[in-house]
C-alpha cells in the first residue's frame, strides 16, 4: 500500500543532542510537511517543502532544520533539543495539483528528551 | 489570521445518541473546511471535507459561511466512533494548500 512512514516510531535524546527523525513516502506526492504536536494541542506546521522549495513557518525555532534529498524522503533535524522539544512530530504529503488538498500523516515518532 | 476552534475538548455521549463536534473558523475569503479524525493508535487520516458533501461513516458536515462553522454530525453514535477528532482549514485556490488545525475533540462513546 502507498503510505507515510516514519523512523523511528520512538525516540529519546539527550538535552543539547542532535537528533534525527526521519519521513518516507510512497505516494509519489510534491509536498512534505513537518508538524509538531504537543498533548491536547492541535497540530502545528513547523515548515514544508513543496518540490525542492523550503516553507519555513514564521515562528519555527531555528533549531529545527529540514533537509529533502529526492521526492521520496524527508528528515527533520534537531541541532540541540530541549525539554521543550518533546513532542509527537507528525510527517504528512500531499499533491495539490493532482490528488488535492488531502495530506496523508505517517504515524508519528514522539521524542523524549532527557 | 486564519483560525479554527473547537470549543470542546472532550464530548461523551452514549450510544445510538446524536453527536455533534463543533467548529468554528475565522478566514478572510472563502475557506475549504476539512474533518480529520484520529481512532486510538492509528494515524491521522481525513473523515470528509465540505466541498464533497458527502456522508462518511454516517457523518455529515456542512459548511456555514453565515455562522462561519462546520460541525460534524451524526444522528445514532457507535462505539466505534471514539476517537479525536480535527476540524482543519485551508484556503481556496490551488495555492492555498496547508491546513490550519484545530485543538481537537475527544469523542467517547459510551456503550
Amino acid at each position: 500500500d502507498a503510505m507515510v512512514i516514519q523512523n523511528p516510531r520512538y525516540q529519546v535524546t539527550q538535552f543539547g543532542k542532535p537528533v534525527t527523525l526521519s519521513c518516507s513516502q510512497t505516494l509519489n506526492h510534491n509536498v512534505m510537511y513537518w508538524y509538531q504536536q504537543k498533548s491536547s494541542q492541535a497540530p502545528k506546521l513547523l515548515f514544508h517543502y513543496y518540490d525542492k522549495d523550503f516553507n519555513n513557518e514564521a515562528d519555527t525555532p531555528d533549531n529545527f532544520q529540514s533537509r529533502r534529498p529526492n521526492t521520496s524522503f524527508c528528515f527533520l533535524d534537531i541541532r540541540s533539543p530541549g525539554l521543550g522539544d518533546a513532542a509527537m512530530y507528525l510527517c504528512a504529503t500531499s499533491s495539490p495539483g493532482g490528488a488535492g488538498k488531502e495530506q496523508y500523516f505517517g504515524p508519528g515518532t514522539r521524542l523524549t528528551v532527557t | 489570521a486564519q483560525r479554527v476552534t473547537q470549543p470542546e475538548k472532550l464530548l461523551s455521549v452514549f450510544k445510538g445518541a446524536p453527536v455533534e463536534l463543533k467548529c468554528n473558523y475565522s478566514y478572510s475569503g472563502s475557506p475549504e473546511l476539512f474533518w480529520y479524525v484520529q481512532y486510538s493508535r492509528q494515524r491521522l487520516q481525513l473523515l470528509l471535507r465540505h466541498i464533497s458533501r458527502e456522508s462518511i461513516k454516517g457523518f455529515t458536515a456542512d459548511l456555514n459561511k453565515g455562522e462561519t462553522s462546520f460541525h460534524l454530525k451524526k444522528p445514532f453514535a457507535q462505539e466505534e466512533d471514539s476517537a479525536m477528532y480535527y476540524c482543519a482549514l485551508s484556503g481556496r485556490g490551488a495555492g492555498s494548500y496547508q491546513l490550519t488545525f484545530g485543538k481537537g475533540t475527544k469523542l467517547s462513546v459510551i456503550p
